[in-house]
């Protein structure tokens, strides 16, 4: 089975600094997901990436098949950015899914 | 808005007492999930369907059974709750199985089993 490991677990930061959210993985995959989920609501897919970055408004997500690596990152962040962002892998499972443990993401005013 | 929408949102059972928590999409998606999500720990899958009439088991399916009533509904029940299901439940659907297709959520169902 994939390992998926996400760095930090847990960051605190103040508005407007640019935050990185790191995934790392131990078997090739052919596609990652991030997730974000507010404190008590529910789960939105960020972005599926297979190769390269793919960018959103204030994030951006990096993928580097090689390096078994996917980083998220959120430029000028705001307290509404506050939420846990979840790495998801192909490969593993019923459903061809591994999911992350999350990073829990505090953003300060 | 189109998206999978679940019920009810939060729920109390007693030991021993049945429910069944409702999902429903209206992407016309042919695979839908459920998960429960656990402090510390990733979102596990319960059960999933990957078409309409087939079920198959998750990664922790024991105390679970489930229901795809259409292609639009996949319900999921528990017969005899126990404190251990304590959880928040998850439904998602996507239009085909597979890690590259975009997966949708649902608000989640925080259920509390006493």
């Amino acid at each position: 089975k994939n390992e998926v490991e996400q760095s930090p677990q847990n960051l605190t930061a103040q508005e407007g600094e640019f935050i990185t959210i790191n995934c790392s993985y131990s078997v090739g995959i052919s596609a990652l997901h991030w997730l974000q989920q507010h404190p008590g609501g529910g789960i939105v897919s960020l972005f599926m990436l297979s190769s390269g970055k793919k960018k959103h408004g204030r994030l951006i997500a990096t993928i580097n098949i090689q390096e078994k690596h996917s980083s998220l990152h959120i430029t000028a962040s705001h307290p509404r950015d506050s939420a846990v962002y979840i790495c998801v892998l192909s490969g593993g499972g019923a459903d061809g899914l591994t999911f992350g443990k999350g990073t829990h993401l505090i953003i300060q005013p | 808005n189109a998206g999978v929408t679940q019920t009810p949102k939060f729920q109390v059972l007693k030991t021993g007492q049945s429910m069944t928590l409702q999902c429903a999409q209206d992407m016309n998606h042919n695979s839908m999930y459920w998960y429960r999500q656990d402090p510390g720990m990733g979102l596990r899958l319960i059960y999933y369907s990957a078409s309409e009439g087939t079920t198959d088991k998750g990664e922790v399916p024991n105390g679970y059974n489930v229901s795809r009533l259409n292609k639009r509904e996949f319900s999921l029940r528990l017969e005899s709750a126990a404190p251990s299901q304590t959880s928040v439940y998850f439904c998602a659907s996507s239009e085909v199985m597979g890690a590259n297709y975009g997966y949708t959520f649902g608000s989640g169902t925080r259920l509390t089993v006493v």
